[in-house]
């Protein structure tokens, strides 16, 4: 079935510093691909997607590539604020057939960062 | 203001006694669906439905019930609680894009932390 594999947390960052978080995926077709967040006490939030290989993905100064041939979406940011601090979640939805409209998650990488 | 509405946000219980969780979006979403989230697990589909009257498994759907009366609610009920039902619960929706690809995004509730003791 599929799958998704975020890097292990939890990732502690000085303000200022670079961001990444892998993500590989494991699925059949074409998937779209997805990073959502949650703030603390939140629900989560779509941060950006994909939805073709090659296709980049950026909101709010994250950034993230689907690469078919790696099977990868990883989340970078340049510089990183306070207010990024959060969990962040991978995620795909398959195209079409029985698993139309779900969402596959990844574990959630816990950010924090400190000023 | 759209938005995906859950209730309550909080909830105490003990084992074998009945809950309902609701769910309520007011953008005329087809598509609903619950996720649990434990630590190191992210978040499992318990169930879906497609549209009023339409309701499916999703990937942990043991010891939970779904129904879809209204298009708009979607509450998740859990007959007989069990303590590895405590978890925080979200709810979301989404429309259609028959596109041939699934693109739509999926708006998430604020959640609801079900302890059962």
């Amino acid at each position: 079935g599929d799958s998704v594999t975020q890097m292990e947390g939890p990732v502690t960052l000085s303000e200022e510093a670079f961001l990444t978080i892998n993500c590989t995926y494991t699925a059949t077709g074409y998937p779209s691909l997805f990073w959502y967040v949650q703030y603390p006490g939140e629900g989560l939030q779509l941060l950006l997607k994909a939805t073709k290989a090659d296709d980049k993905g950026s909101n709010k100064g994250f950034e993230a590539t689907y690469r078919k041939e790696t099977t990868s979406f990883h989340l970078e940011k340049g510089s990183v604020q306070v207010s990024d601090s959060a969990v962040y979640f991978c995620a795909l939805s398959a195209a079409g057939g029985t698993s139309y409209g779900k969402l596959t998650f990844g574990q959630g990488t816990i950010l924090t960062v400190h000023p | 203001e759209a938005q995906v509405t859950q209730n309550p946000r909080y909830l105490i219980t003990v084992t074998g006694k009945k809950l309902t969780v609701t769910c309520s979006q007011n953008m005329n979403h087809e598509y609903m669906s619950w996720y649990r989230q434990d630590p190191g697990l992210g978040l499992r589909q318990i169930y879906y439905s497609m549209n009023v009257e339409v309701t499916d498994k999703g990937d942990v759907p043991e010891g939970y019930k779904v129904s879809r009366k209204e298009k708009r609610n979607f509450p998740l009920i859990l007959e007989s609680p069990s303590p590895n039902q405590t978890s925080l619960y979200f709810c979301a929706s989404s429309g259609f894009m028959f596109l041939g690809r699934s693109s739509y995004e999926q708006y998430f509730g604020p959640g609801t932390r079900l302890t059962v003791t």
